[in-house]
């Protein structure tokens, strides 16, 4: 079956900090990982890693992708209290069309 | 910027109504979905639709559950005889195109079933 799994499950720092935030996955047929931002309602697209992308950034965000063990990581650098949120990761993979979601990372910045 | 929308942000029913859930897509976009996340767990998938039929679908999208788009820009989601476990947020979303490469989808804000 596969499987995708976000840790820490929650994590709570001061502003300024600097976060990482863990996704593994077990997939056949992989096609792309994706992190999304969950404030009150929507996951709000943030990147899309593939083989031929395995590094993003974007401002204090970035996100990298290693398909060899199977993981990404997406650092926040210099928090804010506005990068307060459930970070979700998911992944596509070939031969089926749905996102297969991690539980998520609860991620609380304190002033 | 564009954005998926959807309509009621929340919804109460009775146990045993019919209830339709209504999400407009991003409009250049060709590929249409429903998730839903029970309070406190996972976004699970439940139905993709291309070309105006099902393409892939979950085992919780069972015969209580139907898809339609009606018109050129609106995708519903509707649950025939709702139970209490139906009771979750339901989001939609879209993406413009599912190639070898990648499947970016973009979700609406979603709307809270309640069922009593």
């Amino acid at each position: 079956e596969d499987k995708v799994v976000q840790s820490p499950l929650s994590l709570v720092v001061h502003e300024g900090d600097t976060v990482t935030l863990n996704c593994s996955y077990e997939v056949t047929n992989f096609r792309s990982l994706l992190w999304y931002k969950q404030e009150k309602k929507a996951p709000t697209f943030l990147f899309m890693l593939t083989s031929s992308g395995i590094e993003k950034k974007s401002g204090r965000l970035s996100s990298i992708l290693d398909k060899k063990e199977l993981f990404s990581i997406l650092n926040i650098t210099a928090t804010q209290t506005g990068d307060s949120a459930i970070y979700l990761c998911a992944v596509d993979f070939f031969g089926n069309e749905k996102l297969t979601f991690g539980t998520g990372t609860r991620l609380t910045i304190i002033p | 910027e564009p954005e998926v929308t959807q309509t009621p942000s929340h919804q109460v029913t009775q146990m045993g109504q019919e209830v339709i859930l209504r999400c407009v897509p991003i409009s250049n976009h060709l590929y249409f979905y429903w998730y839903r996340q029970i309070l406190g767990q996972k976004v699970e998938f439940l139905v993709s639709f291309y070309n105006n039929e099902i393409s892939e679908k979950s085992e919780i999208f069972d015969d209580q559950f139907s898809v339609e788009r009606p018109d050129g820009s609106n995708f519903t989601l509707k649950i025939r005889s709702t139970k209490l476990e139906d009771s979750a947020m339901y989001f939609c979303a879209s993406s413009y195109h599912r190639d070898y490469s990648y499947n970016e989808q973009f979700f609406g804000p979603g709307t809270r079933l309640t069922v009593l």
